[in-house]
Formats: C-alpha cells, structure tokens, sequence
C-alpha cells in the first residue's frame, strides 16, 4: 500500500465553525507534513510530525491546530478560519526525516472558507 | 532559505513532441525530485534523485542531477495529452523540500 489518504474531499466553512481534516497513510512512515496549497502555486509547508511528535511549525497561525494520533494519523483542527485560507490541503509522508525522504502526497482537502 | 528557479514557466506542445524543464538553484541539494500534480490532484512522485550527474528514468520520462548539485532537468519524451499538468521539481533542505515554482505543460493534440 503506497497510498496517502485524505477526508474529506471538499469542504466548506464558516468563519465561526470548528471543522477537522483528516489524513492516514499505511506505509509505516514516520514522518507526516501538512501543506497549504494556492492555484498554480507550488504546496507550502505548515507542519511537520516525526514519530507522532511536532518537529517544524512553519510559523502557522494558531487556527490551525495539528494533531498526530498515532503513527497512520495525521489530523487538522480548524478553528475561526478566515476567507484567505481557502486552499487545497495536502498531507504527506516519508519514511522518516533522515535518508532520502521521499514524500508521498495525499489528493489533498479543497477548503472553503466563506 | 533556499530558493530554485524552474523554467519554462509554461509550455504549450504538440503531441509527440519532446519536451525538456529545468530547475537551478544558488545552493547546494543532496536530492533532487520531481513531482506532476494533475489539477484538484495531490503531486505525484515521477523521479527521486540522490546522486551528482545521476540520470534516472520512468518510463518517457528522464530526470539528472546536476553533477554541481545545483540542478535538475526532466525530458519528457514523445508527449501524450495526458501528460499534461504542472510539474514541480524539488530540492531536499535539511528536513525540508524546498519546491520550483511548477512548469504548466499543456499538449495539443
């Protein structure tokens, strides 16, 4: 199984709502990323997790809250987003942080923030 | 941090043609990736790169690691229409991937 899956596909918010996006990867990776994603723009790093741990916060507004489970999990919190942060979220994984560190992507979340 | 340059920015081909895009960069990168994103798509991984002057291919596709290790380039050969999409080509920084601005390739059949 090399696949990076992500829930839900599209999803659109109010500034006032609390949604979460969800991500699962099954290759034993231990490494996990969040990406925010502009049209035509190259995927931007937000956070990294290695071994279920916070490594990197690309200096991300605190209305994104990320969360890692366990080792297959890598979730989203989403709070008082504004319009702005309409995007396609993408996830991704690597084996670790050393090595070669190939990231597999997710299809990624269309957010809509109304 | 880093940044890379990635040209062209867009091409417009006919179908069978040879198509060739490039990445360069002011540092160095120990590996080199390309990745094609279809549009509402995740990127995919094409072609990883390790090694200086490495040339690896996929398929029709070709990729090199600039034996300064300041570069990259990817061949696409004899393009097919599903081939189009934007590719970006990325450069390993630490922990990081340090990622091209993207090549739009449209093919017209």
């Amino acid at each position: 199984d090399t696949e990076v899956t992500q829930t839900p596909k599209h999803l659109v918010m109010g500034m006032t709502n609390k949604k979460s996006l969800k991500c699962e990867q099954h290759m034993g990776h231990r490494a996990m990323y969040w990406y925010k994603q502009k049209a035509k723009k190259p995927p931007e790093l937000m956070f990294v997790y290695s071994y279920e741990k916070l490594s990197i916060n690309e200096s991300v507004p605190s209305r994104f809250s990320p969360e890692c489970p366990n080792s297959s999990l890598l979730n989203l919190h989403l709070h008082a987003l504004q319009p702005e942060d309409s995007a396609l979220y993408l996830c991704a994984s690597s084996q670790d942080l050393t090595g070669y560190n190939e990231q597999f992507f997710g299809p990624g979340t269309r957010l809509t923030v109304l | 941090g880093q940044q890379l340059n990635q040209s062209p920015q867009s091409m417009f081909i006919q179908e069978g043609e040879d198509v060739s895009m490039n990445c360069t960069s002011s540092s160095i990168f120990n590996t080199w990736l390309w990745y094609k994103q279809d549009p509402g798509e995740g990127p995919v991984l094409l072609i990883a790169l390790y090694k200086a002057g490495e040339l690896t291919s996929n398929g029709r596709l070709t990729a090199q690691f600039g034996i300064t290790r300041k570069d990259s380039f990817l061949n696409i050969s004899a393009s097919i229409p599903s081939d189009v999409g934007i590719y970006f080509c990325a450069g390993r920084d630490g922990n990081k991937l340090v990622f091209g601005a993207g090549t739009i390739l449209r093919v017209k059949s």
